[in-house]
Parts: C-alpha cells; structure tokens; sequence
C-alpha cells in the first residue's frame, strides 16, 4: 500500500533555531518527492521537488534530502522565523507518469519569539 | 511558477443551495486540474481529476452527482457542489499541471476557497 508518513505531527520551536521534519514513505514505484509550506488558510505552495537521483536541495533557508534506498526525506529549516509558522506537508508521486500523488498528512509547525 | 487563483476566497450558504467554485490558471494552459477537500487539521485529499473537455474522474467515495466538476476551457475548471449540507463545509483546493517544461513536475495550487453549510 502506497503511504507517506510525516514525523512529528506537530513542533515548537523558538525563533531562530533549526529544525528537522521527517518524511517516510512506501510508494512504488517512485516518481518524485516534493515538500510544500501551508500557511493557515491557504493553498500550498512548493518548497522542493526531487527525483530519485537527487540526495539534496535547497531553497533558501530550506534543505531537503532523500535518502531512496531507506525512502526517507528531511525538510530543515535553518534560522527559523516566525513567518515559517505553517503546516509542512510531504508529497510523494507515484508510477512513471507521476501522476497519482500521495500526500502525507503534514506536521505543523509553530515558531515563537 | 503557475499562478492559480480561485473564487470565491469564501462562502457561505444555507443548507439545501448550491455552490459554484471557480479555479483559473492565469498564465498556461492547464490540461489537467485537481479538486482537492481539506478538513481542519487534516492533509488534503483527492476528491476529482479534471481534464479539459471530458469528464472527470473522481476518487473512491466522492459522489460524482453531488460535486459537479466540469473543465470547459484549458484556463478554468468549476466545481459546484450541490444540495450543500453542513457535512460539506471544507476548505476546497484546486491544482494544476501543465504538460510541459517545469509545470509538469510540481503541482501548482490555488488559495483555496472556505465553504461553511450552515
């Protein structure tokens, strides 16, 4: 069964430190990963997308990582600010066409000052 | 990136009316467009597949006479749903994907539109 996984459900953090979300997923075959912010009442916006071969991108303040063999991604946020404030979800698209998407079901972040 | 917009931001009506949501894709031409439902602290879920000029395809559980989708033009898909009760009331979500150049790999979504039944 194709399932994303996103860890921890929720986090708080003070502003200005770094934090890590966690993403695992069984998605066969696989097609892409992307990681999008949500901001409360809001449509997702992309932050990275990366295909099987790529272990690392960044965006900003934002690094993402994929580990394809134990189907793990991270999304570290580094200096965090009180804007990053949202729900970060983890996207997974399955088959060659990539065109069935599992979503994960986010981890909401809260950053305090 | 894509610029997708939605109308109305937000609605509200009375329980029995229906509603029309409307989703645009202002600067390409978007073959396919997704009708996603969420509900509070709840990831997004996958209500319908939409393609310009044919019928949409909708996910396991979603009733198709009651969320009317319908993908007219290249720029504009609309989904109105019908006899609007209050287990209704979500947040609604389109996307888009081009067939070509970067568009084809990331999902590019609209504001989203905030439905209360009432």
């Amino acid at each position: 069964k194709n399932q994303v996984e996103q860890s921890p459900q929720s986090l708080i953090i003070l502003e200005g430190k770094n934090c890590t979300l966690q993403c695992n997923y069984t998605v066969s075959p696989f097609s892409n990963l992307r990681w999008y912010k949500q901001d409360t009442g809001r449509g997702p916006v992309s932050l990275t997308i990366m295909t099987f071969s790529e272990n690392t991108k960044s965006n900003g303040r934002y690094t993402a990582t994929l580990d394809a063999d134990t189907k793990q991604s991270s999304l570290h946020i580094t200096a965090s600010q009180l804007s990053d404030s949202a729900s970060y979800i983890c996207v997974v698209s399955v088959g060659t066409g990539g065109f069935k998407t599992i979503f994960g079901a986010g981890t909401r972040l809260f950053v305090k000052a | 990136g894509a610029v997708v917009s939605q109308h109305p931001s937000w609605v509200i009506c009375k329980s029995g009316t229906s509603v029309k949501i409307e989703c645009r894709s202002l600067d390409f031409q978007a073959t396919t467009m997704f009708w996603y439902r969420q509900f509070p602290k709840q990831s997004l879920m996958l209500m319908a597949t939409s393609n310009e000029g044919s019928k949409a395809t909708y996910e396991q559980g979603v009733e198709k006479d009651k969320f009317l989708i319908n993908h007219a033009s290249l720029t504009l898909s609309t989904l109105t749903v019908t006899s609007a009760h209050p287990e209704d009331s979500s947040f609604y979500i389109c996307s888009v994907k081009g067939g070509s150049g970067s568009y084809w790999e990331t999902q590019y979504f609209g504001p989203g539109t905030r439905l209360l039944v009432l």
